[in-house]
């Protein structure tokens, strides 16, 4: 089994550019979560789907972030008008549905630079 | 809100010893369960050992164990016979809720070296 697949792994975009991140999960799990990975911040919680239905956003900055997943084997996190404050690593990860552990698998990350 | 908290930034040991982290959470909920995660140089983020809530017994899998003490909202990783490739960033982690999947609330992370 592949596990989460990011792409780009590595992306540098200039102030005020927008960057689109994608993300695969494992086949057959219907959770997806999206992190934001700083040394100051550490992990953050931006956002989670569930079934491809958007459960809780409580974590992502309410202007120019937005993520949606069109269908079960894809979502995207979009930055709008990046700052250089958005320079991280953003991590996609997958749960399987039935779990009740909450057990992640994540994604080998996508590190966002904003010059 | 949740909070998870590990003192720790550090840890040097020397290889074949053992390590001992600590981790603190703080939640309203009454069943929860608790992870340790390892990070890699490379980046990868790898899930190691779980503590259910409501178990007693304190978790192993291979030469990892936590130590949780429920009280006093703790929960440590102990790593027996350390090997250099152990050296990572270990985080502890919660989950964010009692209902399935609702992802989980991370620790700012203990970096581990080994050393021969």
């Amino acid at each position: 089994n592949a596990g989460v697949i990011q792409t780009p792994r590595h992306k540098v975009t200039g102030k005020g550019q927008e960057a689109t991140l994608w993300c695969e999960p494992i086949s057959g799990h219907s959770a997806v979560f999206w992190y934001r990975q700083t040394i100051v911040q550490g992990l953050e919680f931006l956002t989670y789907f569930r079934n491809q239905a958007p459960i809780d956003d409580s974590g992502m900055p309410k202007e120019r972030f937005s993520a949606q997943m069109p269908n079960q084997s894809h979502s995207t996190l979009k930055i709008q008008s990046t700052q250089p404050q958005d320079s991280a690593v953003y991590l996609c990860a997958s749960a399987l549905g039935g779990s009740n552990t909450g057990q992640l698998y994540f994604g080998e990350g996508s590190k966002l630079t904003v010059l | 809100a949740q909070k998870v908290t590990q003192t720790q930034t550090s840890i040097s040991v020397v290889e074949k010893t053992t390590v001992t982290m600590d981790c603190v959470y703080e939640t309203r909920d009454s069943s929860y369960f608790l992870f340790w995660y390892k990070q890699t140089a490379s980046g990868e983020i790898v899930f190691l050992i779980r503590q259910d809530s409501y178990k007693k017994e304190n978790a192993t899998v291979g030469h990892y164990s936590l130590n949780f003490q429920k009280p006093k909202s703790s929960i440590g990783l102990i790593i027996t016979a350390t090997q250099i490739e152990d050296s990572a960033v270990y985080f502890c982690a919660m989950s964010r809720g009692r209902n399935y999947a609702q992802g989980l609330t991370f620790g700012l992370g203990t970096r581990v070296s080994v050393f021969p």
